[in-house]
């Protein structure tokens, strides 16, 4: 079966660096999403990684290991706004999407 | 605001009563989908369609049908709803067929309830 795998929650604190990993297990491999929810918000669209390594867009970073089955996001100078879940998203081989059940990330002061 | 547009915000339904979730985007993408969100679950696919006249079946479409009429809207219907129904249902869009370079738009979500 296919499987996306997340810790279910994280604590950090404001102005810290947080690393929330993704492992996956799928059918093939044609990229890997991250995407940000907010509580009872719709999810936004954070990055998109399909070659191995490390794409970086301001105060977020993703990194994927294609060998390993592996990315993780990386947010830098948390803000409180940061306070989210995380969703990590696999495209696979019939370019279905397979989401992760997130990563819900709490910043404290 | 462009975008998509999601209707109701939230609903409660008495168990084998039907509905229907409205969706309607202005982005003129070809794609939609919808999903339903559950809590400790990924986001699981009900159905999609990759362009105006044509519909398919995600991982989950049991006791839900969709229709495409045009480009704009896509509908979601719970012909006599149950309560494992109950869920956060989000209708997403592309531009073209699967998440590109830039994954879906998705609206704001239905919170649906079935008592």
């Amino acid at each position: 079966g296919q499987n996306i795998d997340q810790p279910t929650e994280m604590t950090a604190t404001e102005g810290a660096i947080v690393q929330i990993n993704c492992t996956y297990q799928t059918s093939g491999f044609n990229g890997l999403f991250w995407y940000q929810q907010h509580a009872g918000e719709a999810p936004t669209f954070l990055s998109y990684n399909v070659l191995d390594g490390l794409e970086e867009k301001g105060r977020f970073s993703s990194f994927l290991s294609r060998s390993k089955g592996y990315s993780y996001l990386l947010l830098k100078e948390l803000q409180m706004k940061d306070s989210a879940s995380y969703l990590c998203a696999v495209l696979d081989s019939n370019y279905q999407l397979i989401w992760g059940a997130g990563t819900k990330l709490i910043i404290k002061p | 605001t462009a975008g998509i547009t999601q209707a109701p915000t939230s609903q409660i339904l008495a168990a084998g009563r039907s509905m229907t979730l409205r969706c309607t985007q202005d982005m003129r993408h070809n794609a939609m989908y919808w999903y339903r969100q559950d809590l400790g679950l990924g986001l699981r696919l009900i159905h999609y369609s990759n362009t105006a006249g044509t519909t398919g079946k995600g991982e989950v479409p049991d006791g839900y049908s969709v229709s495409r009429a045009n480009t704009d809207d896509f509908p979601l219907t719970l012909a006599s709803a149950v309560p494992s129904q109950t869920s956060v249902y989000f209708c997403a869009s592309s531009e073209l067929a699967g998440p590109g370079l830039y994954g879906y738009t998705f609206g704001s979500g239905t919170r649906l309830t079935v008592v």
